[in-house]
């Protein structure tokens, strides 16, 4: 069972640059969100969704683009990168917003 | 604003102490605390959640106390052991409609456990 997986690990993007960052899940959750990672921040909800389909803007979702075609994938788009944007993104599932979510391994992205 | 606020941000305690790890919250409508704990590198992982029906869960070695009238939480470590060394997030989420509902975060809470 290998819970959620994200693609790549590490990634360095000129200013400027588009890129997709993947989430796969394989335990059929219909919960899926984006969180980035910075030090004293926590962790910030960037996008989320409740279902195929379904998606909705978190608290900093400005510059970031989601779509959810199928149950399993929920890839995050950084459009335009920033140096702002350098961070670690987490993406994370559950059964629902009141059960366990599982995270992924993060990506670890920096903009230069 | 800060709807989850958690403390210490850091902590440091010898082998066998007891950690404690507050949060306060002010929306009276949030209904499950989880707590996660996040080693380098890796997602963050449910420790143990606990909902306003009960003023204490235990698993293990850690333990929730929740005093809904004060607004607070706490995570409490006993035995601690250097493998514990960790960055610990509180959280807290609200039943909303149209499945509106969403985990609220504290900043975190870095331990150390000192052999």
């Amino acid at each position: 069972n290998a819970g959620v997986t994200q693609t790549p690990k590490f990634q360095v993007l000129k200013t400027g640059q588009s890129m997709t960052l993947q989430c796969a899940q394989d335990m059929n959750h219909e919960y899926m969100s984006w969180y980035r990672q910075d030090p004293g921040m926590g962790l910030r909800l960037i996008h989320y969704s409740v279902g195929a389909g379904i998606t909705d803007q978190g608290e900093v979702p400005n510059g970031y683009n989601v779509s959810r075609s199928t149950t399993e994938d929920f890839p995050l788009r950084l459009l335009s990168a920033a140096p702002s944007q350098t961070s670690v993104y987490f993406c994370a599932s559950s059964y629902s917003w009141d059960t366990e979510a599982f995270f992924g391994q993060g990506t670890r992205l920096t903009v230069v | 604003q800060q709807q989850v606020k958690q403390s210490p941000q850091s902590l440091i305690v010898q082998k066998g102490g007891i950690p404690i790890i507050n949060c306060a919250y002010e929306n009276t409508a949030f209904d499950y605390f989880p707590w996660y704990q996040q080693f380098p590198g890796k997602g963050p992982a449910l420790l143990i959640a606990i909902r306003p029906d009960v003023s204490e869960k235990k698993e293990g070695r850690f333990t929730i106390s929740f005093n809904k009238s004060a607004k607070q939480f706490s995570l409490h470590i006993m035995d601690s052991q250097p493998g514990d060394s960790a960055t610990y997030f509180c959280a807290a989420s609200q039943e909303r409609a149209g499945n509106n509902r969403k985990l609220i975060w504290g900043l975190g809470t870095s331990l150390a456990v000192n052999p």
